[in-house]
């Protein structure tokens, strides 16, 4: 079993759209959980840490389940700027700044106009 | 936010040739660097934890002759890929970590640009 696994799409939705990321981790001493965005042939950049209350930044809503090890990302209104693959971060034990970061496959969203 | 350079973006090398990449962190001092590798379609995979002034740590099935990570500076890690051949053909990208503030305890990672190796 993958260590950060998620759904690698592609997911085609047009401009406008909710659309939901899903992503589920196997080590449950894990810390720390972060949403990063890649686009094509770059490299990843932070889009959002991941906190246990939900967190949300403009159109963009991350949410954790201890309990289950589940991430989730929601984006609302998507727009074509959106359209990259999102990869879920987990730290992988230890504290923060010392646990490493294991990346989940990615999961590519494509908005169409 | 930190920045982080990394240097070639592209390079391309015949097989049995070494390449030498490099990552600097221009704004910040970074105590510790992770290197990474990406296939295509494929999530990134951790290679190597770079540690100033002491050995990188490997992950396990990486080759440390291989891949050989000199971290001489608070600011300088490099990645050399010694005789390379096509199955090293990779996205190669660093990454780096600050030394104190908000984003050591968050574990937000900056990364570099990435490389993308070629061997014929």
């Amino acid at each position: 079993r993958k260590e950060v696994e998620q759904d690698p799409g592609p997911f085609n939705v047009p401009e406008g759209a909710t659309v939901a990321f899903n992503c589920t981790y196997s080590n449950s001493a894990s810390q720390s959980f972060f949403w990063y965005r890649q686009d094509c042939r770059k490299e990843p950049k932070l889009l959002m840490s991941v906190y246990s209350s939900g967190n949300e930044d403009g159109r963009f809503t991350a949410q954790l389940n201890r309990a289950s090890q589940y991430i989730s990302l929601l984006i609302r209104d998507s727009k074509l700027s959106d359209s990259a693959t999102y990869l879920c971060v987990v730290n992988n034990g230890g504290s923060s700044n010392t646990g490493k970061l294991i990346f989940g496959q990615g999961t590519t969203l494509q908005v169409k106009p | 936010g930190a920045v982080v350079s990394q240097h070639p973006s592209w390079v391309i090398c015949k097989s049995g040739t070494s390449v030498k990449i490099e990552c600097r962190s221009l704004d910040f001092q970074a105590t510790t660097m992770f290197w990474y590798r990406q296939f295509p379609k494929q999530s990134l995979m951790l290679m190597a934890t770079s540690n100033e002034g002491s050995k990188a740590t490997y992950e396990q099935g990486v080759e440390k002759d291989k891949f050989l990570i000199n971290h001489a500076s608070l600011t300088l890690s490099t990645l050399t890929v010694t005789s390379a051949h096509p199955e090293d053909s990779s996205f190669y990208i660093c990454s780096a970590r600050g030394t104190s503030g908000r984003d050591w305890n968050t574990g937000e990672l900056f990364f570099g640009e990435g490389s993308r190796l070629t061997v014929l």
